[in-house]
């Protein structure tokens, strides 16, 4: 059974950089089957895609977002991680990664989300 | 961008009723339309991929059709534990979206 588990900071000071990862275990990241994306969930609201990476490498951002993020992929550790910098209060939410299937694009499997919040 | 539109954005029904939520894009996505639930605190749930086809494990009172703009999610006959909110994503293009939501709630 593929699970993935999101971690880092819960609390992230305005201005600095928010770094999340994404461990995934019981299947290979490597695989050319899918892709590996961060979606995020403010309080009370809807869904946001930030991004995803190919195992490849390739990436795609939202351009809402894509001066500001970076996601890459390790791997050798299972690992895909997610860096927002410059944050402010806005981008306090839930934020989860996903696994995408390449062909379709819908997401089967989903972290159970890390709540990150920007505050000093 | 493509932009999803969901309607309504609450429903209120009963146990047993027949319930249908649609989604709409801004352009056409082809059949590349996915249904998520989701339950307070809870991570999303893949209902139906590629606009009609039922994840393993969903039960098949969930059904979605449309291609093109025009999408729906119909829940057969409502279950206590189908009371959640429900989201389309697109998956034609990046940045793929979501629509903003339906929260199924008791009457």
């Amino acid at each position: 059974q593929v699970q993935l588990q999101e971690s880092g900071p819960g609390l992230v000071k305005p201005s600095q950089t928010l770094s999340l990862t994404c461990t995934v275990s019981g299947g290979s990241i490597s695989s050319g089957s899918y892709y590996w994306s961060w979606i995020r969930q403010p309080a009370g609201k809807g869904l946001e895609w930030i991004g995803r990476i190919y195992t490849s490498g390739s990436t795609n951002y939202n351009p809402s977002l894509k001066s500001r993020v970076t996601i890459s992929v390790d791997t050798s550790k299972n690992q895909f991680s997610l860096k927002l910098s410059s944050v402010t209060a806005a981008d306090t939410a839930v934020y989860y990664c996903a696994r995408g299937i390449v062909l379709t694009g819908y997401y089967d499997y989903w972290g159970q989300g890390t709540l990150v919040t920007v505050s000093s | 961008d493509i932009q999803m539109t969901q309607s309504p954005s609450s429903l209120s029904a009963s146990v047993g009723d027949r319930v249908t939520i649609t989604c709409r894009a801004s352009q056409s996505i082809s059949s590349y339309l996915n249904w998520y639930q989701q339950k307070p605190g809870k991570a999303p749930k893949l209902l139906i991929y590629a606009a009609s086809s039922l994840q393993s494990g969903v039960p098949s009172r969930f059904s979605g059709s449309g291609s093109g703009t025009d999408f729906t999610l119909t829940i057969s006959s409502l279950q206590p534990e189908d009371f959640a909110t429900y989201y389309c994503q697109q998956s034609y293009s990046t940045p793929q979206s979501f629509g903003q939501g339906t929260k199924l709630e008791i009457k």
